[in-house]
């Protein structure tokens, strides 16, 4: 049981380039999540995946797109990267109807330059 | 002003030592409190959801008082190991799917 998986660990990109970060769950959960987070700033909730099918604004979607691929996946792209994107990415699963935990995955580590 | 608001640290203690970290909260629609815990450069882990009854898991003591809007999380007999940040994290009802807000962390260091 892997839990959360996320590719790649870290990434580089030059402004204006584009990339998927890849999020991947093994334990059944409904909803998925991408956050990012920055120094003093805590986890800030991009979008989030209620179920298979449906995706949603978070906090600070501009930027960024996602696809709820199936039950397991739930990719994070951004079109043309800024340094402003510059953070870790954190996905995350919860199955709403057992409790409020996320379980989280790795994290991916981009810098835009 | 921020949902979820915590002293940033770091809060230099001793082994064995006790520590106390407070967090408040601005939106009244707060309705689930959690502690989590992140080790430096990995993710968050739930340490321990809050109740309003307040709450104890070993060596660590959660409270919340609604009334001020506010939760503790004590830590008793210090280790080295629980050297982290301790995030606070709350979920708003009508949020939306149980999308949690965290706060951006309290960080403490146990030293020997």
């Amino acid at each position: 049981n892997a839990g959360v998986t996320q590719t790649p660990k870290f990434q580089v990109l030059k402004t204006g380039q584009s990339m998927t970060l890849q999020c991947a769950q093994d334990m059944n959960h409904n909803s998925m999540y991408w956050y990012r987070q920055d120094p003093g700033m805590g986890l800030r909730l991009i979008y989030y995946s209620a179920s298979e099918g449906t995706t949603d604004k978070g906090e600070v979607p501009n930027g960024y797109n996602v696809s709820r691929l199936n039950k397991r996946e739930f990719s994070l792209r951004l079109e043309s990267a800024a340094p402003s994107q510059t953070s870790v990415y954190f996905c995350a699963s919860t199955d709403p109807g057992q409790s409020y935990e996320q379980y989280f995955g790795p994290g991916t580590r981009l810098t835009v330059t | 002003r921020k949902e979820v608001e915590q002293d940033p640290g770091p809060f230099n203690v001793p082994e064995g030592a006790t520590v106390a970290f407070n967090c408040t909260y601005s939106n009244s629609a707060s309705q689930s409190f959690f502690w989590y815990r992140q080790d430096c450069r990995k993710e968050p882990k739930l340490l321990m959801s809050v109740y309003s009854s307040g709450n104890e898991d070993g060596r660590f003591t959660a409270q919340l008082n609604r009334a001020s809007q506010y939760i503790s999380l004590l830590i008793r007999d210090s280790k080295l190991s629980d050297s982290a940040t301790y995030l606070c994290v709350v979920n708003i009802r009508g949020m939306g799917r149980r999308a949690l807000t965290f706060g951006s962390g309290t960080r403490l260091q146990v030293q020997p």
